[in-house]
């Protein structure tokens, strides 16, 4: 079955030091991978596409397909990152839908 | 503009009272589904839509049906609220496999 995890309820770093935020997934085809970010009582927001390669506010991820890991990764974590993030897997069939993991809240103290 | 509403906002209603969620779009996508946000459970699937009239079940839709007339709107309904399906709902559109979902701000549901 497809499925996503996200192994850590929270996560709490300094403001400036390096985060990292995992992801493992399970999925036999091949996924389309995606991080949402969801500010305090906001909507979720795209953050990345691991098709695009990009770079946003800092934070990037690499899929790893040997681990089934696409972990988000900021060298130096600023105050108002400090969100509820999201991993998320589609592909799964033509319907697009997204299978969300459980969520890390990321806690960045100053 | 994000090119999606939800209403309402908020909501309280009682046990055993049908309650109806919209959510309207202006992008003309052919994909709208409904997720609930419950804590230590992320997001989950109740139904989605894959065109006017067409929809099909997610993880959770039991207590929960949809209807798409338009291609603009698709209402979820909770045909008897029960305290179980207190939750935070939000509705999301999708362009295609690549680009992901854009999201509702969210309907905060309570059941009392």
């Amino acid at each position: 079955a497809q499925r996503v995890t996200q192994p850590e309820k929270l996560l709490s770093v300094f403001k400036g030091a390096p985060v990292e935020l995992k992801c493992n997934y399970s999925y036999s085809g091949s996924p389309e991978l995606f991080w949402y970010v969801q500010y305090s009582r906001q909507r979720l927001q795209l953050l990345l596409r691991h098709i695009s390669r990009e770079s946003i506010k800092g934070f990037t991820a690499d899929l790893n397909k040997g681990e089934t890991s696409f972990h988000l990764k900021k060298p130096f974590a600023q105050e108002e990152d400090s969100a509820m993030y999201y991993c998320a897997l589609s592909g799964v069939d033509s319907s697009y839908k997204l299978i969300f993991g459980s969520g890390t809240r990321l806690l960045v103290r100053p | 503009d994000a090119g999606i509403t939800q209403s309402p906002r908020h909501k309280v209603t009682e046990t055993g009272t049908p309650v109806t969620l919209r959510c309207h779009q202006t992008e003309n996508h052919r994909y709208m589904y409904w997720y609930r946000q419950d804590p230590g459970h992320g997001l989950r699937l109740i139904h989605y839509s894959y065109g006017v009239k067409d929809t099909d079940k997610g993880e959770v839709s039991d207590g929960y049906s949809v209807s798409r007339s338009k291609t603009e709107d698709f209402l979820l309904t909770l045909e008897s609220a029960t305290s179980s399906q207190t939750s935070v709902y939000f509705c999301a559109i999708s362009g295609g496999q690549h680009y992901g979902y854009t999201f509702g701000s969210g309907t905060r549901l309570t059941v009392v």
